[in-house]
Parts: structure tokens; C-alpha cells; sequence
């Protein structure tokens, strides 16, 4: 049984450039959510995707963007990439119970800026 | 905002000793996770507390949920190098926020 993937592992973009990071959920899942991790930090919550439709979001700008494909698969997008932008980017898949269900992680993106 | 506050932010001891992490918070949260998590590797779920005052175990490791479901705790027993990795516990608003986490090096 698959677990969470997400791709690509690794990336470098420069300033100003665009990004899509791509993420399958766990089987039966069909509940995605995305986070940003600095390092050395906990995860930021962007936010999360249900039935195809962003059901909650974080604190980001409207340059992180989303979708979710009607096989749960999800994509997160980011545009006029900024250094700050530089972090761990992880997907997780759960069922759909509001912050009760358990998430399941990929090993994430990690996305340089330079 | 709600925030999960987590403390100590590091944590660096010897294998055998006992430690206890801590997650606090002004808010209420309807439920609390704690995951670890490794280098290179999205966080694991370690266990999910629902009920204030509800203590689990997990082997050597004891969670707990305060009594107002605010706070809670993790407690590791004789801890050992294999426990090493950070900490992070994540509270239900209805999305899931996480603490900035504990990273804990365990010496052999």
C-alpha cells in the first residue's frame, strides 16, 4: 500500500520564476493538505483540498495556488517565487474530518530560490 | 490566532535520561497530535488525544492532554539514541497547526 509521494524531491528555481510540486495522496485518502516547513521549524498550514475545492487556507498569499484532481491527486503552485519562498513543501493526506483525522506525510519538496 | 507553543525548542541529553516536552497554547483545541519527525522524512504520528485529562502510552513514551484540552505534554522514559528527531505536536482548530517542534539528540 502506497503511502503519501510527492515530487520532485529536490528543485532549484530563481527568483521571480513559477513552481509546481505534485502530490498523490495515501490510498483512501481523498483529503489533501499542503505545508510549508522552514527549516528547523514546525509546519506552516497553506492550505487544503476536498471534492476538488480548497476547503481551508493558512495564512499565505494568493501566489500559492492549488488543485486537486478528481483522482485526489493534488498540485501546488507558487508564482513570483521570493527567496523567502525557500522550504520544505509537504503534502499530507487524511480523511475528511476537520482537523480530527490523522494526517499521513510525503517526504516532501524541498524547494531552493536563489 | 491560535498558536502552539512548544518548550524546550532544543533538547540535548544522554541515552538513559528521562525528559518531558511540552505544548501550550491560549486556545482550545478539540483534539491534539504529536508526530516525529526525521531528517529528510515528513512527520510520523506518534498518537492523537481527545479527551482533557486523557493520558496514553506508547511504550516508553506517555502523552498527555490537559484537563482544560489547552496543553499537553510528552514524557520519555530512558530515553535512547533511536528517539533523536523533532518533536512537533499539532492542535485541531478545525485545521491542524503545528508547534514549531522540540529537536531532541539523544547520546549514546
Amino acid at each position: 500500500d502506497a503511502g503519501v509521494t510527492q515530487s520532485p524531491t529536490h528543485l532549484i528555481k530563481t527568483r521571480g520564476q513559477q513552481v509546481t510540486l505534485r502530490c498523490s495522496p495515501k490510498s483512501g485518502h481523498d483529503t489533501v493538505s499542503w505545508y510549508q516547513q522552514a527549516l528547523g521549524q514546525g509546519p506552516q498550514f497553506i492550505f487544503q483540498y476536498y471534492e476538488e475545492e480548497e476547503r481551508q487556507r493558512g495564512n499565505f498569499p494568493d501566489r500559492f495556488s492549488g488543485h486537486q484532481f478528481p483522482n485526489y491527486s493534488s498540485e501546488l503552485n507558487v508564482n513570483a517565487l521570493l527567496l523567502g519562498d525557500s522550504a520544505l513543501y509537504l503534502c499530507a493526506s487524511s480523511y475528511p474530518e476537520f482537523g480530527r483525522s490523522p494526517l499521513h506525510f510525503g517526504n516532501g519538496t524541498r524547494l531552493t530560490v536563489t | 490566532t491560535q498558536l502552539l507553543e512548544q518548550s524546550p525548542q532544543f533538547l540535548s541529553i544522554q541515552e538513559g535520561e528521562n525528559l518531558t516536552v511540552y505544548c501550550n497554547s491560549s486556545s482550545v483545541f478539540s483534539s491534539l497530535q504529536w508526530y516525529r519527525q526525521e531528517p529528510g522524512e515528513g512527520p510520523v504520528l506518534l498518537v492523537t488525544v481527545v479527551t482533557g485529562g486523557e493520558v496514553k502510552k506508547l511504550k516508553r513514551l506517555t502523552f498527555q492532554f490537559g484537563d482544560a484540552r489547552k496543553d499537553s505534554s510528552l514524557h520519555i522514559t530512558a530515553a535512547q539514541p533511536g528517539d533523536t528527531g523533532l518533536y512537533l505536536c499539532a492542535g485541531a482548530s478545525p485545521k491542524l497547526i503545528f508547534g514549531q517542534g522540540t529537536e531532541l539528540s539523544v547520546k549514546p
